[in-house]
């Protein structure tokens, strides 16, 4: 897992509050990932950024905001989140340009009272 | 002894039996398929792929089979020991493309 980290690995927030997700990646990769994962449902693809630019937005609410300063990190911001939104939200890396594996970090375990 | 059958959430393992987890796909043009193992509080972690031009491919205790005529993907995992003991997913992804698309996931348990 020390490929792509991801901090913090728990997170909780409240409805109002602002938080932000990172993750970096030392692969040198450059395409990255987030996925949301809720319990009994399979990995959502939320974002994707390749070459540091976003390349998909999977319908994600505007509440979740990705920033990919460079092709090692990666930002989630949050804010004014609903409680439904409360999951493991995991990064991933790749290479871009190819079908290829990808790599995750551990996860961040986000709750929203 | 082995464990296998269509695709199950759950599955029961003796230690040291073999196991074999199961896995359909719907989309016939997906050309790669990754096998992913995440244990309880870790991320998805990368077991095995296989490429559409293949059948079978053989790791470390571990074998996926791909059946492209009925979109069937399985990995079978030999001599089952207690670190096996996971969520394992299988994932699809059409060439050149970047989205994975993961299955449901089944639970392995492995019994002492």
């Amino acid at each position: 897992e020390t490929g792509v980290t991801q901090t913090p690995r728990h997170l909780v927030m409240g409805m109002t509050n602002k938080k932000s997700l990172k993750c970096e990646q030392h692969l040198g990769h450059n395409a990255m990932y987030w996925y949301k994962q809720s319990a009994k449902k399979p990995l959502e693809l939320m974002f994707v950024y390749s070459l540091e630019e976003r390349v998909e937005n999977n319908s994600v609410p505007s509440r979740f905001s990705p920033e990919c300063p460079n092709s090692s990190h990666l930002f989630l911001h949050l804010h004014t989140l609903q409680p439904e939104d409360s999951a493991l939200y995991l990064c991933a890396s790749s290479r871009a340009g190819e079908s290829d594996t990808q790599y995750f970090g551990p996860g961040t375990r986000l709750t929203v009272l | 002894g082995e464990s296998v059958g269509l695709h199950l959430p759950t599955l029961s393992v003796q230690e040291g039996d073999n196991s074999i987890i199961n896995c359909a796909y719907s989309n016939s043009a997906s050309d790669y398929f990754i096998w992913y193992k995440q244990e309880s509080g870790k991320g998805p972690q990368f077991i095995i792929d296989i490429r559409s031009n293949m059948d079978k491919r053989q790791g470390q205790r571990v074998t996926v089979l791909l059946n492209k005529t009925v979109k069937h993907l399985s990995l079978q995992i030999a001599a089952t020991q207690p670190g096996d003991s996971a969520v394992y997913f299988c994932a699809e992804m059409g060439s050149n493309d970047y989205k994975l698309s993961f299955g449901a996931g089944t639970t392995v348990t492995v019994r002492a």
